[in-house]
């Protein structure tokens, strides 16, 4: 089974300056899908960013790009000139990329702090 | 996302009731999903659907069920509802074809408290 593992309980960063969130995860499947979600205190579910394994550029989104190393199974988020707006729960998530594969795997998720 | 609704937004029931929670979305996608959120636990799947005609269990599918009235509404009922079911439930929509092709979408969440 696919499992994603999220090391860092909780994260801080100053506003403005660029933090990394760190998320691995287990598979033996070679073709799937990774994902970052942002969960602010609203509680929404918000799609950061999204990338395909079988794509080797890694995916940006303005501010938001990631790190996807497949060799290692490892896949970060970085975000570049933090806003207080970016405080959240961010989770990253898996998915296989067969026909069956519905279910998206979540890590336990990253508690990001912006300090003003 | 606007486009994925739920109702209600928040629910204290008592247990033993039933209860039922529903998702409409306009976004136009054939999938649609219920998940449930616990601390420190991330996300659950427990009822997928495909389509209308077409729907499935997901890993903690019991002590729930699930119907798909039209494409764009997909309900998740409690039918006795136990304190442990409190949770915040999330619907979620995905599109097998387009540029985001299996990209999940959630709607607000549902917050259920059970006492």
């Amino acid at each position: 089974a696919q499992t994603v593992t999220q090391s860092q309980p909780e994260m801080s960063v100053q506003e403005a300056e660029t933090v990394t969130l760190s998320c691995t995860y287990d598979t033996s499947e070679s073709d799937y899908y990774l994902f970052w979600y942002k969960q602010p205190p609203s509680r929404q579910m918000i799609l950061v960013i999204r990338q395909e394994a079988y794509k080797q550029q890694n995916a940006t989104e303005n501010r938001f790009s990631v790190n996807f190393q497949k060799a290692a199974k490892s896949f970060s988020l970085k975000i570049s000139d933090s806003q207080l707006g970016d405080a959240a729960m961010y989770f990253c998530a898996y998915r296989g990329a067969f026909a069956g594969a519905q279910k998206l795997v979540f890590g336990q998720g990253t508690r990001l702090t912006i300090n003003p | 996302d606007a486009d994925v609704t739920q109702t209600p937004r928040n629910r204290i029931t008592k247990t033993g009731k039933r209860i039922m929670l529903e998702c409409s979305q306009t976004k136009g996608h054939d999938r649609m999903y219920w998940y449930r959120q616990d601390p420190g636990l991330g996300l659950r799947l427990i009822y997928y659907s495909f389509d209308v005609k077409d729907i499935n269990k997901g890993e903690i599918s019991d002590g729930y069920s699930v119907s798909r009235q039209a494409q764009a509404k997909f309900s998740l009922s409690l039918e006795s509802a136990i304190p442990n079911q409190t949770a915040l439930y999330f619907c979620a929509t995905s599109d097998r074809t387009g540029p985001s092709t299996d990209t999940q979408y959630f709607g607000p969440g549902t917050r259920l408290t059970v006492l």
